[in-house]
């Protein structure tokens, strides 16, 4: 098993551009989620889904867009870049609520925003 | 509100030496607790964690944490530590309900001195 696969693994944007972050898993678990690092501050949830088809807000959702068309991916757009989402971001997956069950993360895409 | 509070934002150990890292939480309900450790430039790693029974829970890579609920403490331990423990390590609590959220720490960098 890959696991939990995130690409790219470096970006810069400038500032209004648009991007997809991509997140794969191949352990067929229901739970998918996105957090983003940043120093000092932990990880917070971006977005979440529960399974193909359904996704939720997390703490910090503004400015991202997800959708779960399948059980494996879960990518998150970002639609005009600001400079306050530079980060790092990781993809976790479980096979149940993320809270309840151990989550398998990425190795994270490191963005930064011009 | 659900909180994780790690006191110590970095510790520097010798080789061999024992280890403390402190993790405090505010959560209202039996938590859901973990640990997880991040090698520089990789995502997270789960070390062990706490549901219920057994209040000294045993994790990988000879680590164990405790929990105390008097306290409101799940402390993590290793009675030797290698050089390759150095990291940065997260406490997590599951926010429980339905958002799979977990509320991390801040983060805990440890430096294992030769």
């Amino acid at each position: 098993n890959a696991g939990v696969t995130q690409t790219p693994k470096f970006q810069v944007l400038k500032t209004g551009q648009s991007m997809t972050l991509q997140c794969a898993q191949d352990m067929n678990h229901e739970y998918m989620s996105w957090y983003r690092q940043d120093p000092g501050m932990g990880l917070r949830l971006i977005h979440y889904s529960v399974g193909a088809g359904i996704t939720d807000q997390g703490e910090v959702p503004n400015g991202y867009n997800v959708s779960r068309s399948t059980t494996e991916d879960f990518p998150l757009r970002l639609l005009s870049a600001a400079p306050s989402q530079t980060s790092v971001y990781f993809c976790a997956s479980s096979s149940q609520l993320g809270w309840a069950d151990t989550q398998y993360f990425g190795p994270g895409t490191r963005l930064t925003v011009l | 509100a659900q909180s994780v509070t790690q006191p110590d934002i970095h510790i520097t150990v010798s080789e061999g030496a024992s280890l403390e890292l402190r993790c405090n939480y505010s959560y209202g309900a039996t938590p859901y607790l973990f640990w997880y450790v991040q090698s520089p430039g990789q995502g997270l790693q789960l070390l062990l964690k706490y549901f219920s029974g057994d209040t000294l829970v045993q994790g990988i890579k000879g680590f164990e944490a405790e929990f105390k609920r008097s306290q409101s403490s799940f402390n993590l331990r290793k009675p030797s530590v290698h050089w390759s423990d150095a990291a940065e390590y997260f406490c997590a609590v599951g926010a429980g309900g339905n958002t799979g959220k977990l509320i991390f720490g801040q983060g805990t960098t440890l430096q294992v001195k030769p």
